[in-house]
């Protein structure tokens, strides 16, 4: 079982749509959960932080987690072509730690 | 604020050569981590650097080795290059503290290593 499991896509969402990403973790002892958006060709960018079971909103972006089901999802509202690109879910490592493990990403296509 | 910087962009070498990439923190950050990226294997942590210390280590080989020096500024060397070490090597700085922990790490843009 991989440590952070996400589905490849490409997840394909009209303009100004909902996009629901998801990913689950295997450490139940993680703490911080993060979701990176990559477009090609370009390095990863941070776009969301959470720590809390539950929801957080940040612009058209909303990250969910459930520690009990390990599982961590984020929303994108009004979804827009400017968005299509991979969404790389990350996890921390156990403990106090500066390592993060990555999920293999989900790709997302926004069609005008 | 800027970025996290890395040099160089892009590297070719061949079989055997060793490599030196080098990666400044955004100022005040005081965590460094590296990862490597490929298509087939995704984003794999190599290690982390804290205080001019090694505080985590990923899974592999001892060809891969970094440092950091006491402005936070961190080098990774990859000596006896194969083929294999072709992939884009990315570095992340973090407001890592001693005692607690702020896990946001922001990356740089990468190097991206070719091994001929």
């Amino acid at each position: 079982q991989k440590e952070v499991e996400q589905n490849s896509g490409p997840l394909s969402v009209p303009e100004g749509a909902i996009a629901s990403l998801n990913c689950t973790y295997s450490d139940r002892v993680s703490q911080s959960f993060f979701w990176y958006r990559q477009y090609s060709g370009k390095s990863p960018e941070l776009i969301m932080s959470i720590y809390s079971n539950g929801d957080k909103e940040d612009g058209r972006f909303t990250a969910q987690l459930n520690k009990a089901s390990q599982y961590v999802s984020l929303l994108i509202r009004d979804s827009q072509p400017s968005d299509s690109a991979t969404y790389l879910c990350a996890v921390s490592g156990s403990g106090n730690t500066g390592k993060l493990i990555f999920g293999q990403g989900t790709t997302l296509q926004v069609k005008p | 604020k800027a970025g996290v910087t890395q040099t160089p962009r892009y590297l070719i070498k061949t079989r055997g050569q060793q490599v030196t990439l080098s990666c400044s923190p955004i100022s005040g950050h005081r965590s460094v981590s590296w990862y490597q990226q490929t298509p087939g294997q995704g984003l794999q942590f190599l290690f982390e650097y804290f205080s001019e210390t090694q505080r985590n280590k990923g899974n592999f080989p001892g060809r891969f080795s970094g440092r950091q020096f006491s402005n936070s500024r961190s080098e990774m060397n990859v000596s006896t290059l194969e083929l294999g070490d072709s992939a884009l090597y990315l570095c992340a700085s973090s407001l890592r503290t001693s005692g607690g922990a702020s896990y946001e790490q922001y990356f740089g843009p990468g190097t991206r290593l070719t091994v001929t």
